[in-house]
């Protein structure tokens, strides 16, 4: 079964810094997708950005950008010029490409608590 | 474009009574759904998913249950609550190849 891992629980950066979130996930597919989550307090989900395990470049979107090492199953999220908005829960997630039984289950980790100071 | 439909937004219900939370999907077909339960400052629990009508995967035995009467329709539901079921529990959409999308979520509240 595949897992995803957030070691971090809580993370903090001062504004305009740049943090990064890490990720690990388990998985015996070599064909998937990784996602990151943001959760503001009003507790909406919302997509940070999103990596094709078959793409090499790592994505990117505006002042958001990972770093995804598929050898080692690793898929940071780094924040740059953070900003006081930024401070929400943080969660990675996974999802399969190959039908298993139940299908398409997507995954997610425990999430990371970034914090925004000034 | 696709939208997802959660209600109700908040409930608060005795302990033993039933529950019924329904969403709904417009704008795609044959969607994955998701049922996921977050207790407080915590993380989503996959509760139950589905891949098509009639379809569901339990993945954390308990009294809850889940249903898919229509292919864009998903309900979760209880025949007596309990305490521990309070939580905010999110629905949420997928195709095989995107991103889920969320509903906006219903907080419950076991009293």
């Amino acid at each position: 079964a595949q897992t995803v891992t957030q070691s971090q629980p809580e993370m903090s950066v001062q504004e305009a810094e740049t943090v990064t979130l890490s990720c690990t996930y388990d998985t015996s597919e070599s064909d998937y997708y990784l996602f990151w989550y943001k959760q503001p307090p009003s507790r909406q989900m919302i997509l940070v950005i999103r990596q094709e395990a078959y793409k090499q470049q790592n994505a990117t979107e505006n002042r958001f950008s990972v770093n995804f090492q598929k050898a080692a199953k690793s898929f940071s999220l780094k924040i740059s010029d953070s900003q006081l908005g930024d401070a929400a829960m943080y969660f990675c997630a996974y999802v399969g490409l190959i039908l298993t039984g139940g299908g398409n289950k997507l995954t997610f980790g425990t999430g990371t608590q970034l914090k925004v100071e000034l | 474009s696709q939208t997802i439909h959660q209600w109700p937004a908040t409930l608060v219900q005795p302990v033993g009574s039933p529950l019924s939370l329904e969403c709904t999907v417009e704008g795609t077909s044959n969607p994955n759904l998701y049922w996921y339960r977050q207790a407080a400052g915590r993380g989503l629990q996959l509760l139950f998913y589905s891949v098509g009508i009639g379809q569901i995967s339990s993945e954390v035995p308990q009294n809850l249950s889940a249903s898919r009467p229509q292919d864009r329709q998903f309900i979760l539901s209880s025949k007596k609550l309990l305490l521990s079921d309070s939580g905010f529990y999110l629905c949420a959409w997928s195709s095989v190849t995107t991103e889920a999308f969320f509903g906006q979520g219903t907080r419950l509240t076991v009293v």
